[in-house]
């Protein structure tokens, strides 16, 4: 059962233009979504997140859009730089309680490979 | 400032051998996470540790693989016997578990089993 789906397995864009990435999610309870970047040989690097009671958030040249009725998400790049290049990976999250303590379980997409050219 | 810190970078090992990996959490934070990277199932969490204590373990595959957090500073994983399935990539991530729940990567350990 996929809860987080990234349907492009791959995206190519020409340098300066907009990239947008794009997430669909089918568990209603994910009241929180990331945005990791992942290089080859190193791990997950955050970049940006978005909680459910919000539809946008900027961080310089990353802005995350949220579409809770249609559970879908969308992270654009503008300007695109080649250094952007790396395979994106959405995540959302819930917060699940264990233990008697609460945390927020990441439930990640397949990713997205992005690939900026000059 | 440290990022999380995992070793070894690579293992290789047969079949049947017990394979112990590390990790070096961010300091000061109270949450710790191992993960599981495959081509097939992608990124899925295998145990959540808070506060040193394991919390979630429900996405430990068998009774093979094992998990400990003895102090705020230290985490294992251990496969004992391991085998040619256990192939992949394991990835450590804390959280200072405050209400915007990012988790930040170690650089994560390539598993091979013979």
């Amino acid at each position: 059962d996929q809860q987080v789906k990234q349907n492009s397995p791959s995206l190519s864009v020409q340098e300066g233009r907009i990239s947008i990435l794009n997430c669909d999610y089918t568990n209603s309870m994910f009241d929180y979504f990331l945005w990791y970047k992942k290089y080859p040989a190193e791990g997950p690097t955050f970049l940006i997140s978005i909680s459910s009671i919000k539809d946008k958030n900027e961080d310089g040249r990353f802005t995350v859009f949220l579409n809770k009725s249609a559970k879908h998400l969308s992270l654009h790049i503008v300007p695109s730089q080649p250094g952007d290049s790396a395979v994106y990976f959405c995540a959302a999250t819930r917060r699940f309680n264990a233990g008697g303590t609460s945390y927020g379980k990441l439930t990640f997409g397949q990713g997205t490979i992005l690939t900026v050219h000059p | 400032d440290a990022g999380v810190i995992q070793s070894p970078r690579h293992e290789v090992t047969e079949m049947g051998q017990e394979v112990t990996l590390r990790c070096k959490p961010i300091s000061g934070h109270n949450s710790l996470f191992w993960y599981r990277q495959t081509m097939m199932r992608g990124l899925e969490l295998l145990i959540y540790f808070n506060n040193n204590v394991p919390i979630d373990d429900s996405g430990m595959p068998e009774d093979r693989f094992s998990a400990k957090m003895p102090n705020a500073s230290f985490s294992t994983l251990k496969i004992q016997p391991s085998e040619p399935r256990d192939s992949a990539v394991y990835f450590c991530a804390s959280s200072p578990g405050t209400s915007r729940r990012e988790q930040f990567f170690g650089p994560g350990t390539r598993l091979t089993v013979l």
